[in-house]
């Protein structure tokens, strides 16, 4: 396809389980960015790639989120010790490297913590 | 602390009528504000986007009016439709590629 694509697109797990969640972004895009959208809420930015490297990742709310994007494409958002709290909406969107602002961003990982 | 301020919460409007949502911000390095479209079920879409160069950018039914001493945006949508409805997104960057900071939303209804 040629959006960014996000899986699982709905994830339901227990409180305390390990979480990943999956970017796929627009091809040829080096940027990546992850934000969180809670009900009613607008985006939260987590943390933003530029290649292979987190170039900011001050708004990761703590120790137990990480991203990775090993190669420059697909990244890796993950939760450990997941809370009740950490229900949301998981966006990640790209841009490319014209520099316009444009972000694309994909329909989002839904994620319950029961 | 809130770096953009957005009203109303929710707005309903008659077909045919002008929407109009309002920003503030504080930052000052802000130099790009741009409108994000969400449909339930689906991420965020530019809508319209403007820098402060410029006091007004209009792209069809969507204008965005800029007071840059006044560190205020707003979107205006001229003749709203029921397919207009949705949640609406004001955001600000200090430049392109930094990670965009949203407001909290307002949710258009437009109805017939």
């Amino acid at each position: 396809g040629a959006g960014v694509s996000q899986t699982p697109s709905n994830k339901v797990t227990e409180k305390g389980k390990y979480v990943e969640l999956r970017c796929d972004p627009i091809s040829g895009h080096t940027a990546l960015y992850w934000y969180r959208q809670s009900l009613g809420q607008g985006p939260e930015f987590l943390i933003y790639f530029q290649g292979t490297g987190a170039a900011d990742d001050s708004g990761l709310p703590n120790d137990r989120f990480f991203a990775v994007r090993p190669e420059g494409s697909v990244s890796t958002l993950k939760i450990q010790r997941t809370e009740r709290g950490d229900s949301a909406v998981y966006l990640c969107a790209s841009s490319s490297q014209s520099n316009t602002g444009e972000l694309f961003f994909g329909e989002g990982s839904r994620l319950t913590v029961l | 602390q809130q770096q953009v301020k957005q009203s109303p919460q929710s707005l309903i409007v008659q077909k045919g009528g002008i929407s109009i949502i309002n920003c503030a911000y504080e930052n000052t390095a802000f130099d790009y504000f741009p409108w994000y479209q969400q449909f339930p079920g689906k991420g965020p879409a530019l809508l319209i986007a403007i820098r402060p160069d410029v006091s007004e950018k209009k792209e069809g039914r969507f204008t965005i009016s800029f007071n840059k001493s006044a560190k205020q945006f707003s979107l205006h949508i001229m003749d709203s439709q029921p397919g207009d409805s949705a949640t609406y997104f004001c955001a600000a960057s200090p430049s392109g590629n930094t990670p965009l900071v949203f407001g909290k939303g307002t949710r258009l209804s437009v109805i017939a």
